[in-house]
């Protein structure tokens, strides 16, 4: 089993539809989460880290399920801006404690 | 702005060349990383510092080493470079410890002929 596996997607939505996407995660002892964009031939940007109780920020809510070792994006109102590979990274054991899933791409269609 | 810089932006070496990608940041950020980005690969990690003076090895450190005399810099040396080393290149950094995020320099694109 892969340590963090994402959907590879596409995920083809309309504008203004509601997406979400999971990322599981096979390490129990994992302890920080973080999502994060990346534009195409751009660096990964942090789009936020991912609470224990989960966090809102804006159209873009994170959630994490201890229990089932996954943590989710849901993205509301989505805009045309909103294309883009979302990256899930999961912190935590490992001499260098970062695990990147390979993202899901996302395209928001007029 | 503060932040993580990377230089060249892009490159073409002749494989058999050797080349140093740059890597400096600003933010007094203990740990750094070099990962490279391919085409259904994602994000592999090929060395990492956690603080200068040390550094680690990654998941793909084959070819590739680094050094860490300062906090700012840490530059990522192909010796000899091959066409499988062709690929996007990103310099991170961030804080020590649990829950600290990465901060991605622009990345350098390399093309080995």
């Amino acid at each position: 089993r892969k340590e963090v596996e994402q959907d590879p997607g596409p995920f083809n939505v309309p504008e203004g539809a509601t997406v979400a996407f999971n990322c599981t995660y096979s390490n129990s002892a994992s302890q920080s989460f973080f999502w994060y964009r990346q534009d195409c031939r751009k660096e990964p940007k942090l789009l936020m880290s991912v609470y224990s109780s989960g966090n809102e920020d804006g159209r873009f809510t994170a959630q994490l399920n201890r229990a089932s070792q996954y943590i989710s994006l849901l993205i509301r109102d989505s805009k045309l801006s909103d294309s883009a590979t979302y990256l899930c990274v999961v912190q935590g054991g490992g001499a260098d404690g970062l695990t990147f899933g390979k993202g899901t791409h996302l395209i928001i269609q007029p | 702005t503060a932040g993580i810089t990377q230089a060249p932006t892009s490159q073409i070496l002749a494989a058999g060349r050797s080349m140093t990608l740059r890597c400096t940041q600003d933010m007094r950020h203990n740990a750094m990383y070099w990962y490279r980005q391919d085409l259904g690969l994602g994000l592999r990690l090929i060395h990492y510092s956690n603080t200068a003076g040390t550094t680690g090895k990654g998941e793909v450190p084959d070819g590739y080493s680094v050094s860490r005399a300062n906090t700012d810099d840490f530059p990522l040396t192909l010796a000899s470079a091959v066409p499988s080393q062709t690929s996007v290149y990103f310099c991170a950094s961030s804080d020590s410890g649990l829950g600290s995020p990465l901060h991605f320099g622009n990345g350098t694109r390399l093309t080995v002929t």
